[in-house]
């Protein structure tokens, strides 16, 4: 079972308006989120971070949202710039072990 | 420091062998991470290392699979009896607990290819 899950495979969106992107998660044990890039044949980069007690985290152009009653949170890129052309996975953090459970990520391409 | 270092990039091997990657990850991090990554699917946990305890695996992780991390610093995944299904991206990261921050670090990921 997907605790974690992103249902848009793919998004293309054009350069300088906003890339929003989805996250769904099922387990209420989650207790941080994080989002990762990453770009072919490279490992995932973390982007931005966002605890379970806050409902927003800004950083420049990215923004994440946190809606706990809707285990629910997205990614708000703006304005968007061909260079963040990537997947990007939504991730979750539970536990002691503080293991990351990912999405299945969302290919994001911004067109110039 | 450069960030998390994995060896080799690349690994293409025949079913049956055993293959072994290396991590070393950023020094001052006590925790490492194995990640595995197949095609379409975000990383998969497979186990993890407080220092040089092995504190928790993954029931992905089969007896075929064996990490360790002597001393603390570098880590490394032996896979024996290589299968087809093995061929995937394995990642390591590391972090550092009590940080402020709890993301983890990756590194660039070793492609396995069992052929």
């Amino acid at each position: 079972d997907q605790q974690v899950k992103q249902n848009s495979p793919s998004l293309s969106v054009q350069e300088g308006r906003i890339s929003i992107l989805n996250c769904d998660y099922t387990n209420s044990m989650f207790d941080y989120f994080l989002w990762y890039k990453k770009y072919p044949a490279e490992g995932p980069t973390f982007l931005i971070s966002i605890s379970s007690i806050k409902d927003k985290n800004e950083d420049g152009r990215f923004t994440v949202f946190l809606n706990k009653s809707a285990k629910h949170l997205s990614l708000h890129i703006v304005p968007s710039q061909p260079g963040d052309s990537a997947v990007y996975f939504c991730a979750a953090l539970s536990g002691s072990a503080r293991q990351l459970t990912f999405g299945s990520g969302t290919q994001l391409t911004v067109l110039p | 420091d450069t960030g998390v270092s994995q060896n080799p990039r690349h690994k293409i091997t025949k079913r049956g062998q055993n293959v072994t990657f290396r991590c070393d990850p950023i020094s001052e991090h006590n925790r490492l991470y194995w990640y595995r990554q197949t095609l379409g699917q975000g990383p998969e946990f497979l186990t993890y290392f407080q220092n040089e305890a092995q504190l928790e695996k993954s029931r992905l992780l089969s007896d075929r699979f064996s990490a360790e991390r002597p001393k603390g610093s570098f880590s490394t995944l032996e896979i024996q009896r290589t299968e087809q299904g093995d061929s995937a991206m394995y990642l390591c990261a590391s972090s550092l607990v009590g940080g402020i921050n709890t993301e983890a670090f990756f590194g660039q990921g070793t492609r396995l290819t069992v052929v």
